[in-house]
């Protein structure tokens, strides 16, 4: 059975730092691209970046390039979120997921961490 | 960028009648479209790729169809557990939600 479970959410002060995790299991992790999407209360969906299996190739949406970075450790068969300098509008839950296909699908998605950012 | 627009915003059906959701794209996105259906407190689920493919463990009363820059989401009839929020994607944009309500 395919399982994805965050962790490392919580809250932090503007200008913060915190380290998301995703530990998978259920499947050939290596073999998958992944991602992070996030939600902001009461809000829709919004793609923020995704990896490569083997970590060759990293992408993020506009608005976290720079700050954010993704990254993955196959042999823990974990994949992580290095969020700095936080704003409060990245105020949402975070989930993982792992993609299927080339398009960017989701087909199995964890519960989710929140992150909250206040001053 | 493409943009990818819901409608409606809100459905009010009751159980057992039909639904039909629309997703509109900016652009033509080929058959590259996919559809999640979201419950309070729940992640995601996906349920259609491709347009009109439907994932593992959907139930065969959800459809998909469409091609270009008009998709559809099709319930055949609603049972209680589908009222729900549902999302378009395509690559790394989301629409912004349907909320099917009940009636």
């Amino acid at each position: 059975e395919v399982q994805l479970v965050e962790s490392g959410g919580g809250l932090v002060q503007t200008g913060g730092s915190l380290r998301l995790s995703c530990a998978a299991s259920g499947f050939t992790f290596s073999s998958y691209w992944m991602s992070w999407v996030r939600q902001a209360p009461g809000k829709g969906l919004e793609w923020v970046a995704n990896i490569a299996g083997d970590g060759s190739a990293t992408y993020y949406v506009d608005s976290v390039e720079g700050r954010f970075t993704i990254s993955r450790d196959n042999a823990k068969n974990s994949l992580y979120l290095q969020m700095n300098s936080l704003r409060a509008e990245d105020t949402a839950v975070y989930y993982c997921g792992r993609v299927t296909g080339g398009h960017d699908v989701n087909d199995y998605w964890g519960q989710g961490t929140l992150v909250t950012v206040s001053s | 960028e493409v943009v990818l627009t819901q409608s409606p915003a809100t459905l009010s059906l009751s159980p057992g009648e039909r639904a039909t959701l629309s997703c509109r794209a900016s652009q033509s996105l080929s058959s590259f479209l996919a559809w999640y259906q979201q419950k309070p407190g729940q992640a995601p689920r996906l349920l259609i790729y491709d347009a009109s493919n439907r994932a593992t463990g959907i139930p065969a009363r959800f459809s998909g169809s469409g091609s270009g820059t008009d998709f559809t989401l099709t319930i055949s009839s609603l049972e209680p557990e589908d009222f729900a929020v549902y999302y378009c994607q395509q690559r790394r944009n989301f629409g912004q939600g349907t909320r099917l309500e009940i009636k």
